[in-house]
């Protein structure tokens, strides 16, 4: 398994710039979350997903969108970047069901560090 | 919503020392888990230990979850054990998967 994959790695845009940010998962699981993390502290939570087609906002929801169409790929839209929104981004899965034998542990993917001009 | 507070946030360690880190917690919580960002920024799996007590290898977890919170024990502290320290929590009343993550702590070993 390739566990959480996520792309690009690293990323500048300029303001009023839109893109999209890639996250898939081959585990077959359930949940997906999205975080960003600013320099010197935790992660915060943007939205996430328990299962395809069902999506929320989390605490840092504005500027950004999500859609889950398939159990494997949950990807973070940016809709117009602002100087704001520079941070590094951080996707994660997890099994509530406990299939795989481990349940509720999020597993996270390597980051996207974006930089926004 | 849930705070949560983890300390000390800085932490200088001699090779082979030992460590515990404190994570409280504001309220009842579903899913708690403790997690070390390596220096390359890679945040990996330590715990999933919402109670109880867990050990695996020089790490152990212990969460008193009717007194809000937890502690992480590093025992013969490594270089290798340098970075970042979280505890994230999911409050009780929503997805397991809104977790609610704390400032760290950040944790220098010299050899």
């Amino acid at each position: 398994n390739a566990g959480v994959t996520q792309t690009p790695k690293f990323q500048v845009l300029k303001t009023g710039q839109s893109m999209t940010l890639q996250c898939a998962q081959d585990m077959n699981h359930e949940y997906m979350s999205w975080y960003r993390q600013d320099p010197g502290m935790g992660l915060r939570l943007i939205h996430y997903s328990v299962g395809a087609g069902i999506t929320d906002q989390g605490e840092v929801p504005n500027g950004y969108n999500v859609s889950r169409s398939t159990t494997e790929d949950f990807p973070l839209r940016l809709l117009s970047a602002a100087p704001s929104q520079t941070s590094v981004y951080f996707c994660a899965s997890m099994d509530p069901l406990g299939t795989s034998g481990r349940s509720d542990e999020q597993y996270f993917g390597p980051g996207t560090r974006l930089t926004v001009t | 919503g849930i705070q949560v507070e983890q300390s000390p946030p800085d932490l200088i360690l001699q090779e082979g020392a030992n460590s515990t880190l404190r994570c409280n917690f504001s309220d009842s919580v579903n899913n708690l888990q403790w997690f070390h960002q390596n220096p390359w920024g890679q945040l990996i799996n330590l715990f999933y230990i919402p109670s109880g007590t867990k050990q695996n290898g020089r790490l152990s977890a212990t969460t008193v979850a009717t007194e809000r919170y937890s502690l992480l024990y590093i025992s013969s502290s490594q270089t290798t054990d340098s970075g970042v320290y979280f505890c994230a929590v999911g409050d009780s009343g929503g997805a397991t998967n809104k977790l609610i993550f704390g400032t760290g702590t950040l944790l220098a070993v010299q050899p």
